[in-house]
């Protein structure tokens, strides 16, 4: 099974400073996404990526930006945090040849005091 | 509006009771998928199902297309089977981005 591991698992941090979550996978997957989960919302995606190099809007991208240096890495950057922001945040991978079934971290918990 | 709508919203079970959660959608689908969400922990897909019935253990999915519906039936729950039942769809955009939309989830308690 795919392994995807996210760092760190929690983050407290101020308001207007920057905070970066780390994602690592190690199974080859082209596609990599970043979602944050809040109550009565779901899971809303935030950012994702076809490949290294490559990052695309999802739903809810406002304040935050992404990185994917490797085909390994996909990094979410909050350069301005604020308390809005506090959730928790997944990570996923997937590919086409998997029929696209998504592989999850288990999850960074921000809270932007 | 929102287009992937899970009901029941929550479901309390006793050990042994079988257990039928939906999820609807009001657009096309390349796919449906399923997950499992632990209590407070990560995310395990239970199936990849664009159509059709599949089986898997004591947990059958259902998806029917033209009705625009997905179902995610247990049977004879267990205590382990307690948390929250996630359904995605991945939008018929014309292309394949493979983009998820989530359901807000089923929470499921099983009490022995």
């Amino acid at each position: 099974e795919a392994a995807v591991t996210q760092s760190p698992r929690n983050k407290v941090a101020v308001t207007g400073g920057k905070v970066t979550l780390s994602c690592n996978q190690t199974n080859n997957h082209n596609n990599m996404y970043w979602y944050r989960q809040d109550t009565g919302h779901g899971l809303r995606l935030i950012h994702y990526s076809y490949g290294a190099g490559s990052t695309e809007k999802g739903d809810i991208p406002d304040g935050y930006k992404a990185s994917r240096p490797s085909q390994e890495n996909f990094s979410l950057i909050l350069e301005l945090a604020t308390p809005s922001q506090t959730s928790v945040y997944f990570c996923a991978s997937g590919d086409a040849q998997c029929n696209e079934r998504l592989f999850f971290g288990h999850g960074t918990k921000l809270s932007v005091l | 509006g929102q287009q992937v709508q899970q009901s029941p919203a929550s479901l309390v079970l006793q050990e042994g009771e079988n257990a039928e959660l939906q999820c609807n959608f009001s657009t096309s689908l390349n796919s449906m998928q399923w997950f499992y969400q632990r209590p407070g922990g990560s995310l395990v897909s239970l199936f990849y199902n664009p159509s059709g019935t599949k089986h898997s253990g004591r947990l059958t999915s259902t998806t029917v297309i033209k009705e625009r519906r997905s179902s995610l039936h247990i049977s004879s729950s267990q205590t382990t089977d307690s948390g929250t039942y996630l359904c995605a769809l991945e939008r018929d955009s014309g292309g394949s981005n493979y983009k998820l939309t989530f359901g807000k989830g089923t929470l499921l308690t099983v009490t022995p």
